[in-house]
């Protein structure tokens, strides 16, 4: 079935420095990318979702400028982190579209970050 | 988007089978009914989806009702492995809409 790997599975960062997060799909083209943000306890908030080759659509309250979204590729997206804070602490999780028409949203295993 | 309420939390014992429900009164004629489930700290993984007929798969059931404004996600016999949180979604648009994850239910298993 399809795979999506996602990168690092865990990450600690000081306060003021950048994150990349990578998101792969593995044996099928991800047309869409979606990027989500978890909070403990709390359920899965849609942060953006990128096609590939174009700008990224955020949504309402997610500040583009700092989590940049690149999809560049019918296989990679990338969401960086800027200038880190504590709050930006999360458990952010990326899922792939399959773009051949099928039934597809296949999720990734998550990115725990923690910012210090 | 359309929205779905779900009970917070569901109890059953291991061996049995679980019925787990999902209102989404607002549901138009075109949103896909998804369901997914996810462990600690781990990506959703897919269950079920569809549109207006039952489905059946390898991992689980689908009922929807006749005016689709409610579905249940039959899990036919509750292993330990099951306990999860259990997210009942409407896709805006067909099988292909942006997946919005509501709180969804937490399943638990007693052995």
């Amino acid at each position: 079935g399809a795979v999506v790997s996602q990168h690092p599975s865990w990450v600690i960062c000081k306060s003021g420095t950048s994150v990349k997060i990578e998101c792969r799909s593995l044996d099928f083209q991800a047309t869409t990318m979606f990027w989500y943000r978890q909070f403990p306890k709390q359920s899965l908030m849609l942060m953006a979702t990128s096609n590939e080759g174009s700008k990224a659509t955020y949504e309402q309250g997610v500040e583009k400028d700092k989590f940049l979204i690149n999809h560049a590729s019918l296989t990679l997206s990338t969401l960086t982190v800027t200038s880190a804070h504590p709050e930006d602490s999360s458990f952010y999780i990326c899922s792939a579209r399959d773009g051949t028409g099928g039934y597809g949203y296949t999720f990734g295993s998550g990115t725990r970050l923690t910012v210090v | 988007d359309a929205k779905t309420t779900q009970p917070n939390s569901m109890e059953s014992n291991e061996e049995e089978p679980v019925h787990l429900p999902c209102n989404h009164s607002t549901i138009s004629g075109t949103d896909y009914i998804h369901w997914y489930r996810q462990l600690p700290s781990q990506g959703p993984e897919y269950v079920i989806h569809g549109l207006t007929s039952n489905v059946n798969n390898r991992m689980a059931s689908l009922a929807i009702a006749e005016d689709r404004k409610s579905s249940t996600l039959i899990l036919h016999r509750a292993t330990l492995r099951d306990a999860a949180v259990y997210y009942c979604i409407l896709s805006f648009g067909g099988s292909q809409g942006n997946l919005i994850f509501g709180k969804g239910t937490k399943l638990s298993v007693k052995p």
